[in-house]
């Protein structure tokens, strides 16, 4: 257990309904990450925020996609009008910003979805 | 940020040393290498990192070579629970922890 927790593990949808995942960071932690793995491939950056600021989004994140981490703990990612294509494993990872060059990132155990 | 070639999989037996490569060619002066792997089900998990010189942590020893333009991640002794994805990425190091580039990596299996 990293200390990063992910609501739901697992959420199966149909097609064109809208889902949201939740993910708790490290408590200390400022900097929070999304990521999207499909079988057989690495992870892939999504988005990422420093407290409440969303810093970067990939070109992944289409328009059907938002994340918000409104008080800077917690964060939320919904998609709306699911596609079979967004079925994938939704990793959250957190890592704390500080003076030092480098804070490794710490993943949690990820949301898989599953779109029928 | 540099793009890395792993094998796509490797077997190592219980007990002996996992070696696994990683070639960064066309690594910048200011890139350095980083190394997590996934168990299956998991998310990702940090092992080690370095620049130039040989790093060595309680998980692993990280062997970058003279001229960076490849590392070798060394688990001494692996056992059952090594059995894991093992991604080799390179980025710079910066104060604003940049998202992660994950290639496939190597599927390493740890064989009884």
């Amino acid at each position: 257990d990293t200390g990063v927790s992910q609501d739901p593990r697992h959420k199966i949808t149909k097609r064109g309904q809208n889902v949201t995942f939740r993910c708790d960071p490290i408590s200390e932690h400022n900097r929070l990450y999304w990521y999207r793995q499909t079988l057989g491939q690495g992870p892939e950056f999504l988005t990422y925020f420093q407290n409440e600021a969303q810093l970067e989004k990939s070109r992944l994140l289409s328009d059907r996609f938002s994340a918000e981490r409104p008080k800077g703990s917690f964060s939320t990612l919904e998609i709306q009008r699911t596609e079979q294509g967004d079925s994938a494993m939704y990793l959250c990872a957190s890592s704390l910003r500080g003076v030092s060059s480098y804070n490794e990132q710490f993943f949690g155990p990820g949301t898989r979805l599953t779109v029928l | 940020d540099a793009k890395t070639t792993q094998p796509p999989s490797m077997d190592c037996a219980e007990g002996r040393a996992a070696n696994l490569p990683c070639n960064h060619s066309t690594i910048s002066g200011n890139e350095y290498v980083y190394w997590y792997r996934q168990i299956h089900s998991q998310g990702p998990q940090y092992i080690i990192h370095g620049l130039k010189n040989n790093e060595t942590n309680e998980m692993a020893s990280l062997i970058i070579t003279e001229d960076r333009k490849s590392s070798t991640l060394i688990l001494p002794h692996a056992t059952l629970r090594d059995t894991a994805v093992y991604y080799c990425i390179v980025r710079v190091e910066s104060p604003g922890n940049t998202p992660l580039v994950f290639g496939k990596g190597t599927r390493l299996s740890v064989i009884a």
